[in-house]
């Protein structure tokens, strides 16, 4: 069964700080990975997805990689700004099921 | 256009209600989600429509009824609800083909706040 851990749950930094959200997976038959972004009470915002087959994606301030022999994906966020506060879950995806982590909150502080 | 739109947003019910949470995407899905969240606990896949037909349920208890009448719409239905079923009710969508798969991502809508009395 796959399992998938963030570590930490929390995490506060001071804005401007470049920062790297960990995430890993048991099981390393995947078709992808997602990073995804949750305000409070909020539905989930996809940031990043990597194909099984690439080792990394980026988007703006965000740069998603992915070491899919050992299990591990990052997220980094560079420049953190207030706004980027939130929580932040990775996801597996394998017969057509996507595994989420328990999520990494992230408080950026002015 | 990447919106999956949820009605409503907020549902307070009692345990002898029938009601319906309603899921609505025009981005040409053929693949839709439910999933529960509880709060600061990741989310939980509860059924899998592909072409709509229901693909996946994971053991989830025939309290809630789901159906999907049409490729763009998804409903699931409540009756006799407990209160620890209140939760945070996600529908999702992605695009569905197994030479796909890895590109798909799945698009989330904002949620329903289900809290039952």
């Amino acid at each position: 069964k796959q399992e998938v851990t963030q570590i930490p749950a929390a995490l506060s930094v001071p804005e401007g700080e470049n920062l790297v959200l960990n995430c890993s997976f048991t099981d390393s038959a995947i078709y992808n990975l997602q990073w995804f972004r949750q305000d409070p009470g909020k539905g989930l915002t996809s940031l990043l997805l990597i194909q099984s087959s690439q080792r990394e994606q980026t988007s703006g301030r965000l740069n998603a990689s992915l070491d899919k022999s050992s299990g591990r994906s990052t997220l980094y966020i560079a420049a953190s700004q207030p706004g980027d506060s939130a929580t932040y879950l990775c996801a597996v995806k394998a017969n057509s099921k996507l595994t989420f982590g328990k999520g990494i909150t992230l408080s950026v502080r002015p | 256009d990447t919106e999956v739109t949820q009605t409503p947003k907020h549902l307070v019910m009692g345990m002898t209600n029938k009601k319906s949470l309603k899921c609505e995407q025009h981005m040409g899905h053929r693949a839709m989600y439910w999933y529960k969240q509880k709060a600061k606990k990741p989310p939980e896949l509860m059924f899998v429509y592909s072409y709509e037909k229901l693909s996946i349920n994971e053991s989830v208890p025939s309290r809630f009824s789901p159906e999907c009448p049409n490729s763009s719409l998804l409903n699931l239905h409540l009756h006799a609800l407990q209160p620890e079923d209140s939760a945070l009710y996600l529908c999702a969508s992605s695009q569905v083909g197994r030479v796909a798969e890895a590109k798909n991502i799945q698009y989330f809508g904002a949620g329903t706040r289900l809290s039952v009395l």
